[in-house]
């Protein structure tokens, strides 16, 4: 069982606040993942790192940052919240090193944006 | 064009019965695939990685060809807990792209 952890698990917020949503994995794993996932449909990667001091965009990196200042540690944060963006947030880890790329993933974030 | 492609189904079969998903990747440089479970309003968890020579695990059987950029995964013998979505996953290096799932209801 993964030992990677999401909080908050439900967060309900106003248009224009600004909001940072919590990752954190005891597993020691480099590289971690943000993906935001609608109803139905695939996975859409936001941001990722692979490790301490590196972030990258992926597809939807737009409109949100990330920081990875401790190993354990990936938070997400939307500087203005839009309707637009809820959605259900999924962080991941993989651990480093050939024939790893098992992706881990959290609970999950359930974003509803009013 | 997506990077994988899935069948969203859904499948209904009775328990006890044989079923199989497809799925196809755009990459011919993709150099690893899983199945992953998912249920309704989970996160996804790895169900099996699939290799190059096709592999087993219990009553799930999943099946790579690179040829025609095609994945394939077995359930035999369907049990009501199998019931989920299941989604596609392809790693050509830089990330991984998820398909969007064949759902799957497994009836009594």
């Amino acid at each position: 069982e993964a030992d990677i952890y999401q909080t908050p698990r439900y967060l309900v917020i106003g248009t224009g606040k600004k909001i940072t949503l919590e990752c954190s994995q005891t597993m020691g794993h480099d590289k971690m993942y943000w993906y935001q996932q609608d109803p139905g449909m695939e996975l859409h990667l936001i941001h990722y790192s692979y490790g301490v001091n590196s972030t990258e965009k992926g597809d939807l990196s737009s409109e949100s940052t990330v920081s990875r200042i401790r190993t354990e540690h990936f938070p997400l944060t939307l500087e203005s919240a839009r309707p637009s963006h809820t959605s259900q947030y999924l962080c991941a880890s993989n651990p480093p090193g050939e024939g790893t790329d098992t992706q881990y993933f959290g609970p999950g974030t359930r974003l509803t944006v009013l | 064009r997506k990077e994988v492609e899935q069948d969203p189904g859904p499948f209904n079969v009775p328990e006890g019965a044989t079923v199989a998903f497809n799925c196809t990747y755009s990459n011919s440089a993709s150099q690893s695939f899983f199945w992953y479970r998912q249920d309704c309003r989970k996160e996804p968890k790895l169900l099996m990685s699939v290799y190059s020579s096709g592999n087993e695990d219990g009553r799930f059987t999943a099946q790579l060809n690179r040829a025609s950029q095609y994945i394939s995964l077995l359930i035999r013998d369907s049990k009501l807990s199998d019931s989920a979505t299941y989604l596609c996953v392809v790693f050509p290096g830089n990330q991984f792209y998820f398909g969007t799932g064949t759902s799957l209801t497994v009836i009594p």
